[in-house]
């Protein structure tokens, strides 16, 4: 099993819902990540997880939550967003070298949750 | 200050011709490289890598080329199949770091 599946493939939601995304892998990958895509940009990366633990933050806003309750699953607890939250939030996973990071390994992309936020 | 760039945003090549799709960089410790391609409401497709202590990888139809001294890589597609339209984005690594930068892609058409 090669595939990274993603939960909802759209969400509409107004600014004082709450709601999650969530993302799964079993092929024993153990970084997963969660990506920002606005559209015609690149993905931009939001959270890292290591062996279940957040390894990289990139200053996002606390009303986006990370969690990895286990080595397969990855989720993302959205509440009061603004409506240029508004993306593609894009979930990827790979191994981990030897070295301790992803270095050499390339990384799997889910077909991604495509967020409106009213 | 975008450290990957894709400076082409498109590209049309007829079908059986080379596509060169090219990427630089400016962060001088990137030392692994990526290309994915992407379809409309799909995630990124990893294509092919290279390391920074190689010049070129050849996988199939593809080739990758790196110029460390001129901070610049390519993505050689030959020859070019109508499947092969979809936007493709370069990435870039450090040893030591799970993160991963992305230029800005390019949408590539093979016209049949």
């Amino acid at each position: 099993d090669t595939e990274v599946t993603q939960t909802p493939k759209h969400l509409v939601m107004g600014m004082t819902n709450k709601k999650s995304l969530k993302c799964e892998q079993h092929m024993g990958h153990r970084a997963m990540y969660w990506y920002k895509q606005k559209a015609k940009k690149p993905p931009e990366l939001m959270f890292v997880y290591s062996y279940e633990k957040l390894s990289i933050n990139e200053s996002v806003p606390s009303r986006f939550s990370p969690e990895c309750p286990n080595s397969s699953l990855l989720n993302l607890h959205l509440h009061a967003l603004q409506p240029e939250d508004s993306a593609l939030y894009l979930c990827a996973s790979s191994l981990v070298s030897t070295s301790g990071s992803s270095f050499g390994n390339e990384q799997f992309f889910g077909p991604g949750t495509r967020l409106t936020v009213l | 200050d975008q450290q990957v760039k894709q400076n082409s945003p498109s590209l049309s090549v007829q079908e059986g011709r080379i596509s060169i799709l090219n990427c630089d960089y400016t962060n001088s410790m990137f030392d692994y490289f990526l290309w994915y391609k992407k379809y409309p409401a799909e995630g990124p497709t990893f294509l092919i890598s290279i390391s920074s202590i190689k010049d070129k990888n050849e996988d199939g139809r593809f080739t990758v080329f790196l110029n460390k001294s001129a901070k610049h890589l390519s993505l050689h597609i030959v020859p070019s199949q109508p499947g092969d339209s979809a936007v493709y984005f370069c990435a870039a690594t450090t040893s030591g770091t799970y993160k991963y930068i992305f230029g800005t892609g390019t949408r590539l058409k093979v016209l049949a």
